[in-house]
């Protein structure tokens, strides 16, 4: 199947310090990406899609301002936690979609779990 | 709105007992249903996609089959390596977005040697 690298795979940080997470398709190009959350024991929680060359829809209850959402290229989707709080210590996942030969599927990316203190 | 819904949360195999496990579903309009294997501490990982009852597809000892309202993942005689969590997704017309998938809980399967 396709490969889709995210990194880091762990970050810690402060309390009001941001964190920039990547997300890359690396053997296909991805005009869509999503970003997922995932809490202990719990299901995936889709964030937002994230639109090549456009601005991303953020699911509701899920603020835009805070979660900042870059899909400059067709490989590559950033998704950056603005000030966190130790609330937003989760399990972050990436996808890529890839369309390539009439597929639509979903590859997954290894996670980031992000923990602030 | 869509819903999907896998059985049992939790199972434990011996090695070589074969089983299955469930995914329900209601949707408006299904653009195909996913089979995704997630280990602890990881992204999911992409099994099978089925997109019309009666489809069926196979790798190694997974089987994963397909009805208007639900979907099995066969497992023939597992084996430790198969412990994980298998999470089942569709993809549906809802609200016009036919890229979004929604995810069940997932079945944790556990096989003891």
């Amino acid at each position: 199947g396709a490969v889709v690298s995210q990194h880091p795979s762990r970050v810690i940080c402060k309390s009001g310090t941001s964190v920039k997470i990547e997300c890359r398709s690396l053997d296909f190009q991805a005009t869509t990406m999503f970003w997922y959350r995932q809490f202990p024991k719990k299901s995936l929680m889709l964030m937002a899609t994230s639109n090549e060359g456009s601005k991303a829809t953020y699911e509701q209850g899920v603020e835009k301002d805070k979660f900042l959402i870059n899909h400059a290229s067709l490989t590559l989707s950033t998704l950056t936690v603005t000030s966190a709080h130790p609330e937003d210590s989760s399990f972050y996942i990436c996808s890529a979609r890839d369309q390539g030969q009439g597929r639509n599927i979903q590859y997954f990316g290894a996670g980031t779990r992000l923990s602030v203190l | 709105e869509d819903q999907v819904t896998q059985s049992p949360e939790a199972l434990r195999l011996q090695e070589g007992e074969s089983s299955s496990l469930n995914c329900s579903y209601t949707v408006s309009g299904l653009r195909g249903l996913f089979w995704y294997r997630q280990d602890p501490g990881k992204g999911p990982e992409f099994l099978f996609t089925l997109y019309s009852a009666g489809e069926e597809k196979e790798k190694e000892r997974l089987k994963a089959t397909l009805t208007k309202k639900e979907s099995f993942l066969h497992i023939t005689a597992p084996k430790p390596e198969d412990s994980a969590t298998y999470l089942c997704a569709v993809r549906s017309n809802y609200g016009g977005a036919t890229n979004k998938l929604i995810f069940g809980t997932g079945t944790l399967l556990a096989v003891q040697p």
